[in-house]
Formats: structure tokens, C-alpha cells, sequence
């Protein structure tokens, strides 16, 4: 597909359980952003991806919540010991370069609750 | 620090009227300014930007001016259609002050026929 692919689409975790949230960035893009959006507020800022660089992660919210690239394409947020206020959409955008004024192209988001 | 705020909605309008949206932002260094929209069903995807002072940005219709003496970048819109009901989110970026990206906190929209 050309866009971002996001997988899975809902998850159900029970609290304490480690989810994992997969992103497919559109093919050849630079860089790769998470981010994080409660209900009926806007997406926050997780983490950025140069390549396989993982060069800003300062909006991770907690030692829980972990984020890599490894290959400079696919990506994975990976949640350890969930919380009910982990219960958010998780969005992944891509872009082509470097710039931080470029357009990001987003995923559908992974919804996640936590019960 | 860096942060946008956005004008509060619901926002309900009748087909053909005249739409705006404000924004305004802090940041501590030279922004990029963006809106994107989320219409219903789909992912956020880019409406316009504007990455300097005094540059309009424009698409379907809209328009969005960068003003760095009133640190805002409004969006209008001079005659709405039912297809431009969605979610508005006003946005920043701000590469003197890391990776960051900031959204505010989202306008919805819904144009009534």
C-alpha cells in the first residue's frame, strides 16, 4: 500500500500485560514520529526516528514505554506492565526527510484500552 | 516552552458561511506552522503550513497567514461546504528546540446543509 500502515488497529490489554504496536512508514521515508492522543484532545508527541536513530524520545511518559526502528523502516512501540491511562489512539506519521516543516503522513492509529 | 492553543468548538456552521478557526502559539525559536484535518473515518492529513514569518498557506479554499506579532495563524475558510465538516488541528514544529511537534488540542466542524 502507499500510506502508513499501523497494526493492529484495537487492542485490548489487561492491566500488566506488555503490548506491542507496529508501524509500516511509507517506503524510503526518513523520518518516523509516535504519538500519543487521549480522547477529544490532540496527538502528543512520543518519539522521532531519523532513519534508524532514535533521536528525540523526551514525550515518552514513562520507562514503560519503550520505541525502535532497528532496519530504518518498520517500527515498534512496545508498552510494558499497562495502565489504565495508557488507554489512548497511537498514531505513527512518516515523512520523506529530515526537515521537521515537512508534511507527516499519519496511520489510522492503533487503539488501545486498557481495562 | 513550545505549545499552541486552539479556539475551543464545537463549531456548527450553515453551508456557505464564513469560517474561523484561531490559533495562536508560544515557541521559543522560528516555528513551522501547520494545520491539519481529520475528517470522519480517516487519518490526520495536511490542510496547509506556512514555515516563516508574513507566508500564507492555502488548499481547498483555505487560507492560514503566519503572523509573528500576534503569534497566530488563523484558519478561514470564506464559504464552507457539508464536506468540510472534521476535526481542525492547529500545529507547530521548532528545530531549535529539539524533534518535537506540537498539535493543539483540536476544533470540530460540522456544516449543515
Amino acid at each position: 500500500g502507499a500510506g502508513v500502515s499501523q497494526s493492529p488497529r484495537y487492542k485490548v490489554a489487561k492491566r500488566g500485560q506488555d503490548v506491542a504496536l507496529r508501524c509500516d512508514p511509507i517506503s524510503g521515508h526518513v523520518s518516523l514520529f509516535w504519538y500519543q492522543q487521549a480522547l477529544g484532545q490532540g496527538p502528543e508527541f512520543l518519539t522521532y526516528f531519523q532513519n534508524e536513530a532514535q533521536l528525540d524520545k523526551s514525550g515518552l511518559p514513562s520507562d514503560r514505554f519503550f520505541a525502535e526502528r532497528p532496519e530504518g523502516s518498520v517500527s515498534t512501540l512496545k508498552i510494558q506492565r499497562t495502565q489504565q491511562e495508557d488507554s489512548a489512539v497511537y498514531l505513527c506519521a512518516s515523512s520523506p526527510g529530515m526537515g521537521l516543516e515537512e508534511t507527516q503522513y499519519f496511520g489510522p492509529g492503533t487503539r488501545l484500552l486498557v481495562l | 516552552g513550545n505549545s499552541v492553543t486552539q479556539m475551543e468548538g464545537p463549531v456548527t456552521l450553515s453551508e456557505e458561511a464564513f469560517l474561523t478557526i484561531n490559533c495562536t502559539y508560544t515557541a521559543t525559536g522560528y516555528p513551522s506552522l501547520f494545520w491539519y484535518v481529520q475528517y470522519p473515518g480517516e487519518g490526520l492529513q495536511l490542510l496547509l503550513k506556512a514555515t516563516k514569518a508574513d507566508d500564507k498557506g492555502s488548499n481547498k479554499g483555505f487560507e492560514a497567514t503566519y503572523r509573528k506579532e500576534t503569534t497566530s495563524f488563523h484558519l478561514e475558510k470564506g464559504s464552507v461546504q457539508v464536506s468540510d465538516s472534521a476535526v481542525y488541528f492547529c500545529a507547530l514544529s521548532d528545530m531549535n528546540t529539539g524533534n518535537q511537534f506540537y498539535f493543539g488540542t483540536g476544533t470540530s466542524l460540522t456544516v449543515i446543509p
